[in-house]
């Protein structure tokens, strides 16, 4: 199995650019779920999804984030505008359907550096 | 879910065994106890997880106490590329994991 897949894997973008991370869950898993990791505030949970459904955002730090989840092999999260304070590690993580325990599989995660 | 209670870092040689304490004294009945770990630059891997009993699988070794108020994820022959922040979440209900400031695990050649 090829596992979680991100890309792209680095990222360097100006201030007001828009930015779209991508990411691949495992074949078979159906929930999905997008991660912030920065020095200050540690990995955070930004919103997961449930069958393509969004179940809690509540962790999108403002509008300017969006996520997506159009099919079950394929999200986006979008950040628009981006700004430097935006900069940090986001990875994705997938859980396998009907799973009745919370192991999640991470992917290499995206670094995104806005200038 | 309940918190938990890590030391923020610790040592251990190579080829010994590494004991991984975590305090979550507020634990309730239903929550599971959930260790991940996350070497420099990866996303966080699945080691292991827990309800009462003690746990084992290739990678480590969970030992629960009695009264779930504390947990050790044990390494039994730590190398090096076993270096990495160890993360000990307990989870209920809620249905996101929730990642504290975890244990930096250095092992020593």
């Amino acid at each position: 199995d090829a596992g979680v897949i991100q890309s792209p894997r680095h990222e360097v973008t100006e201030m007001g650019q828009e930015v779209t991370l991508r990411c691949k869950p495992i074949s078979g898993h159906n929930s999905l779920f997008w991660y912030r990791q920065t020095m200050m505030r540690g990995l955070e949970l930004l919103i997961y999804f449930n069958n393509n459904v969004p179940i809690d955002d509540s962790g999108m730090p403002e509008d300017r984030f969006s996520a997506k989840m159009p099919n079950a092999s394929f999200s986006t999260l979008k950040i628009q505008p981006s700004e430097p304070r935006d900069s940090a590690v986001y990875f994705c993580a997938s859980r396998k359907a009907g799973a009745s325990t919370d192991t999640q599989y991470f992917g290499p995660g995206t670094r995104l550096t806005v200038l | 879910d309940a918190k938990t209670t890590q030391p923020p870092s610790m040592d251990c040689a190579e080829g010994r065994a590494a004991n991984l304490p975590c305090n979550h004294s507020t634990i309730s009945g239903n929550e599971y106890v959930y260790w991940y770990r996350q070497i420099h630059s990866q996303g966080p891997q699945y080691i292991i997880h827990g309800l009462k009993n003690n746990e084992t699988n290739e990678m480590a070794s969970l030992i629960i106490t009695e009264d779930r108020k504390s947990s050790t994820l044990i390494l039994p022959h730590a190398t090096l590329r076993d270096t990495a922040v160890y993360y000990c979440i307990v989870k209920g209900s809620a249905r996101q994991l929730t990642f504290g400031s975890g244990t930096q695990l250095t092992v020593l050649p």
